[in-house]
């Protein structure tokens, strides 16, 4: 097993321009989520998925789009990119929505410059 | 406004010490308490979990005690080690969203 695999794992992007940060996981896990690490901030959920065709809105969302077409993709979106953007952003995955074992990707350092 | 508050953001201990961080937290409706271990470049892995019904829960040289009616949870490290230096994250699962909150991180660094 891969586990959860996130691409890339940096990225500069100037500001306004958009891309797609891709997550994939081969556990079959049912919930998926997108958090952002800033320095002294812990790890914030951007948004999250509790299965294919569900998706919701986490604690920072505004500025970041989700789908989730299959169980094992979720891609985040950043519309407009800004330099408050500039973060780690991490990839998670669970069996269980209620609580249990969640594995992170590696990490995207995403730079807006 | 942090849910889950984190101390201390930074600690030094000697090999063989014992690392002590301490973690509270505000929503009752949390149920599940996990502490993650994050090394440079990497994504945190999960070290220990608890859930309210224990006051104590110890895996090897690493214990989780638990103050339900403090709302306080602390993870504790025993004869620490160079390589437990990383970086720790505690976090509480459950609430409104039933999602999971993480308190800012405690840097430690276990000196040879």
């Amino acid at each position: 097993n891969a586990g959860v695999t996130q691409t890339p794992k940096f990225q500069v992007l100037k500001t306004g321009q958009s891309m797609t940060l891709q997550c994939a996981q081969d556990m079959n896990h049912e919930y998926m989520s997108w958090y952002r690490q800033d320095p002294g901030m812990g790890l914030r959920l951007i948004h999250y998925s509790v299965g294919a065709g569900i998706t919701d809105q986490g604690e920072v969302p505004n500025g970041y789009n989700v789908s989730r077409s299959t169980t094992e993709d979720f891609p985040l979106r950043l519309l407009s990119a800004a330099p408050s953007q500039t973060s780690v952003y991490f990839c998670a995955s669970s069996y269980f929505w209620t609580g249990g074992k969640t594995f992170f990707g590696q990490g995207t350092r995403l730079t807006v410059v | 406004q942090q849910q889950v508050k984190q101390s201390p953001q930074s600690l030094i201990v000697q090999k063989g010490g014992i690392s002590i961080i301490n973690c509270a937290y505000e929503n009752t409706a949390f149920d599940y308490f996990p502490w993650y271990q994050q090394f440079p470049g990497k994504g945190p892995a999960l070290l220990i979990a608890i859930r309210p019904d224990v006051s104590e829960k110890k895996e090897g040289r690493f214990t989780i005690s638990f103050n339900k009616s403090a709302k306080q949870f602390s993870l504790h490290i025993m004869d620490s080690q160079p390589g437990d230096s990383a970086t720790y994250f505690c976090a509480a699962h459950g609430g409104f969203r039933n999602d999971m909150r993480f308190g800012a991180g405690t840097r430690l660094t276990v000196k040879p």
